[in-house]
């Protein structure tokens, strides 16, 4: 089945603790990318891969890192979270333009 | 700053009738245009994408693109129950891809 699998799903952590949010896709895309979505704001990029070992600033980058090893795997990177990036967010891996979402993860941070 | 724009609704029609979402842009040279349909807590999924100016029909579902006017629309034809989600309009600029807070549909059996 083609997806995106993201994990953890769901996670709680402290200002200051370094967390990584997994991404895989299976559908041998080229382009990665990262969203956060918060009410009244809608879907905002915050990194993007266009092919392994390429990464490109979204509109809201900061406080934020990527990778791209490998082409099925992009995962985000939260060095030092802020309570700010408290959010909900989404990877995605796109063919042709179309979008193809994981299920989201929930972050809080305290 | 790239603006996608969307009425966020909340838009109510009675089961079979006709939901028409609104969209308007800022970036002339913006590229490509989707709609995503997200369920709450779920993730958004792709219902149609739209590259010319014009007309495009997938099933119940016409998206229309007018660039001179940078406006995009869904129109959703014998509104179901199942169609109550929020519908996000996007754009594709570059390598980037920009959206909508969306509008919140609700269809009333």
């Amino acid at each position: 089945e083609a997806q995106v699998t993201q994990n953890p799903r769901y996670l709680i952590t402290v200002t200051g603790k370094k967390l990584t949010v997994t991404c895989s896709q299976n559908m041998n895309h080229e382009y990665m990318s990262w969203y956060r979505q918060d009410p009244g704001l809608g879907l905002r990029q915050i990194y993007y891969s266009m092919n392994v070992e390429v990464t490109d600033k979204g509109d809201v980058p900061e406080g934020y890192k990527v990778s791209r090893k490998e082409k099925r795997n992009f995962p985000l990177i939260l060095e030092s979270p802020s309570p700010n990036q408290t959010s909900l967010y989404f990877c995605a891996s796109s063919f042709g333009g179309e979008l193809f979402f994981g299920e989201g993860s929930r972050l809080t941070v305290l | 700053q790239k603006e996608v724009e969307q009425n966020s609704g909340p838009l109510s029609v009675p089961e079979g009738a006709i939901a028409s979402l609104n969209c308007t842009y800022s970036d002339r040279g913006s590229q490509s245009f989707f709609w995503y349909r997200q369920y709450s807590g779920k993730s958004p999924e792709l219902i149609m994408s739209i590259y010319s100016n014009g007309d495009k029909e997938d099933g119940r579902f016409t998206a229309q693109l007018n660039k001179a006017s940078q406006y995009v629309s869904l129109l959703i034809r014998d509104s179901q129950p199942s169609d109550s989600a929020t519908y996000l309009c996007a754009v594709n600029f570059g390598n980037q891809f920009y959206f909508g807070t969306g509008t919140s549909l609700t269809v009333i059996p």
